[in-house]
């Protein structure tokens, strides 16, 4: 099962709600990330957890906070978006992001949109 | 600065042509790994790659891994509408000692029929 699971895979939020994606893996991968990939750009990394520890913020604004409640679960908690937030939302996982050989395996993403 | 480079960024060809998709960086990966991506979807892993001179084959897909690891290449052989797609490289890199999982720029091809 190399399989990554986020929900919801649209969503549509005002400037003021908040909101949260969520990330499920099953694969006993103890690294988790989420990316944000405008249209025809590549996915830019924004956070990174290993062993249920953020490990990596890529100065991303406050509006947009991570949790990990354990191993299997990423979420993405959203507060006050802006319009230019609106993208789609990746969730990956790996092994361990220290291992040389890391592949990540990434879910089928969030369309967000901030109105 | 981007840490690996793509190139074509776009191409579009008829089906049954032969193409070759570029990744270069300036620093050595241990290992680069090829993605496709389809439009609202995420990206799928293709292969990964690990020895320096490396080949690896997925049916017409043929992907190398430079002699350095500093680069690797997709050729794709008599091309089909279903490979059209965002071709992305990717790796593990070690920036101020944390590693970093980056993307490379991307390459957007179209088959058409």
């Amino acid at each position: 099962d190399t399989e990554v699971t986020q929900t919801p895979k649209h969503l549509v939020m005002g400037m003021t709600n908040k909101k949260s994606l969520k990330c499920e893996q099953h694969m006993g991968h103890r690294a988790m990330y989420w990316y944000k990939q405008k249209a025809k750009k590549p996915p830019e990394l924004m956070f990174v957890y290993s062993y249920e520890k953020l490990s990596i913020n890529e100065s991303v604004p406050s509006r947009f906070s991570p949790e990990c409640p354990n191993s299997s679960l990423l979420n993405l908690h959203l507060h006050a978006l802006q319009p230019e937030d609106s993208a789609l939302y990746l969730c990956a996982s790996s092994q361990d992001w220290k291992r040389l050989n890391t592949e990540a395996f990434f879910g089928q993403g969030t369309r967000l949109t901030v109105v | 600065t981007q840490l690996l480079e793509q190139s074509p960024q776009f191409l579009s060809i008829q089906e049954g042509e032969n193409l070759t998709v570029y990744c270069n960086s300036s620093s050595v990966f241990s290992s680069l790994q090829w993605y496709r991506q389809e439009p609202g979807e995420g990206p799928v892993l293709l292969v990964t790659v690990v020895t320096g001179g490396e080949v690896k084959k997925l049916k017409r897909l043929t992907f190398q891994f430079g002699d350095a690891r500093k680069d690797s290449s997709l050729h794709i052989t008599a091309a089909q509408p279903g490979d059209t797609g965002l071709y992305l490289c990717a790796g593990a890199h070690l920036t101020s000692g944390t590693y970093k999982y980056i993307f490379g720029t991307g390459t957007r091809l179209k088959v058409l029929a």
